[in-house]
């Protein structure tokens, strides 16, 4: 099957900083990605669907001046967790459905933030 | 937006058995369901999927039906085996590529030697 790639898979950072998580597709074009949000225990909470070339969708609640995503090319997509705090530890996963039709959505490995 | 709901949120069954998770889904225009099994620090891994266009599917020990009127949709595990426990999750999305999964909110099964 297709192969999503997520980097980095695990990151410590200081409370107050930024961090960058990248999702690729590496072997189909994907011009919409899916960031989610999985706390323990929990579901994947869809934050939102990132648009290549255009602005991202933000579901309700998620503050995109916070959760910054941006979509450069039909493999790439990024987020940055800007000014990260404990409440933002979770774990992180893109997701990716290749162009042209109702297929399935492939996963990222996921990225554990630890905010300390 | 679409809301799916998933139970029961936690399975034990014994070794041999079958387990059945049941999931609905509220906007009728959903026509892709998959399930995803979850292990733990994961990445979900889908493990069966069915379009709107059938009623039943089957993979092996594992079959999901749908039901379009009732707008519910279930995951079948027979025989099932230790390496099974897991949690999974079921998800209902529109047609196309650029459409979003929603997730239920997971069943966490345990399948007991």
């Amino acid at each position: 099957g297709a192969v999503v790639s997520q980097h980095p898979s695990w990151v410590i950072c200081k409370s107050g900083t930024s961090v960058k998580i990248e999702c690729r597709s590496l072997d189909f074009q994907a011009t919409t990605m899916f960031w989610y949000r999985q706390f323990p225990k929990q579901s994947l909470m869809l934050m939102a669907t990132s648009n290549e070339g255009s602005k991202a969708t933000y579901e309700q609640g998620v503050e995109k001046d916070k959760f910054l995503i941006n979509h450069a090319s039909l493999t790439l997509s990024t987020l940055t967790v800007t000014s990260a705090h404990p409440e933002d530890s979770s774990f992180y996963i893109c997701s990716a459905r290749r162009d042209g039709g109702n297929t399935e959505a492939f996963f990222g490995q996921g990225t554990r933030l630890t905010v300390v | 937006g679409e809301n799916v709901e998933q139970h029961p949120s936690t399975l034990s069954v014994q070794e041999g058995d079958s387990a059945v998770i049941k999931c609905t889904y509220s906007d009728s225009a959903s026509n892709y369901f998959p399930w995803y099994k979850q292990e733990l620090g994961k990445r979900p891994q889908l493990i069966i999927d069915i379009r709107s266009n059938v009623g039943e599917k089957k993979d092996q020990r594992i079959a999901v039906t749908l039901n379009k009127t009732a707008k519910h949709f279930s995951l079948h595990i027979t025989e099932t085996q230790p390496e099974d426990s897991a949690v999974y999750f079921c998800a209902a999305s529109r047609g196309a590529a650029g459409n979003k999964l929603t997730f239920g909110g997971g069943t966490r099964v345990l399948v007991k030697p």
